[in-house]
């Protein structure tokens, strides 16, 4: 069965420090895709990126960057020099390429506050 | 740039009552989907449409919920008979292609009261 691990509740951090939250996932299928999505405080889900499991190539875009690791299960997320504007709840999330409509399985989720 | 569109934004409602949230997907995309997410918990997924027809739901998605794609354009979630724990941020979201892999886009949420 498909399971999606964010072990951070919640991580504070100063206005300008780096900040990585943690995924681990777990799946059977071969073929599947990760996202992580932003929830501002006004609540709406905010897509952020989709990785397939082929693909092990680091992405970065601007501040963001994400480190997908299958050998760990892992796929990370790494804010650099973190705006209060990044506060918000961050969800990671798996689809199964066996599911016939690719329904996403969100992890408990990361609240980040950062702290002006 | 389209966007997935959702009324009301709160509804407040008696349990026992039958609800109605309404989703406007964007247009040219596929695939259909309902999540909630009960306050301070996670998004889970209640069901997906494609076709005019369920093609996947959850557990959460009893004989209380349905769904329905009246026209072109709307989505709807029916809750029949509402519960206190029924009670959550409804998200409806779309998906522009018939295969795997690619991004959904979610509407803003209905948030829900059940009183």
């Amino acid at each position: 069965a498909q399971k999606v691990t964010q072990a951070q509740t919640e991580i504070s951090v100063v206005e300008k420090e780096d900040v990585t939250l943690d995924c681990v996932y777990e799946t059977r299928d071969t073929t599947y895709y990760l996202f992580w999505y932003k929830q501002p405080p006004s609540g709406e889900l905010v897509f952020l990126i989709r990785r397939n499991s082929f693909d092990e190539q680091n992405e970065i875009s601007g501040r963001y960057s994400w480190n997908f690791q299958k050998s760990t299960s892992s796929f990370n997320f790494t804010i650099t020099a973190s705006q209060v504007v990044d506060s918000a709840v961050y969800f990671c999330a798996l689809s199964e390429a066996g599911t016939g409509a690719n329904n996403l399985f969100f992890g408990t989720g990361t609240r980040l506050t950062v702290i002006p | 740039e389209p966007e997935v569109t959702q009324t009301p934004s709160h509804q407040v409602t008696q349990m026992g009552q039958e609800v109605i949230l309404r989703c406007v997907p964007i247009s040219n995309h596929l695939y259909f989907y309902w999540y909630r997410q009960i306050l301070g918990q996670k998004v889970e997924f209640l069901v997906s449409f494609y076709n005019n027809e369920i093609s996947e739901k959850s557990e959460i998605f009893d004989d209380q919920f349905s769904v329905e794609r009246p026209d072109g354009s709307n989505f709807t979630l029916k809750i029949r008979s509402t519960k206190l724990e029924d009670s959550a941020m409804y998200f409806c979201a779309s998906s522009d292609r018939a295969i795997h892999s690619y991004e959904q886009y979610f509407g803003p949420g209905t948030r829900l009261t059940v009183t």
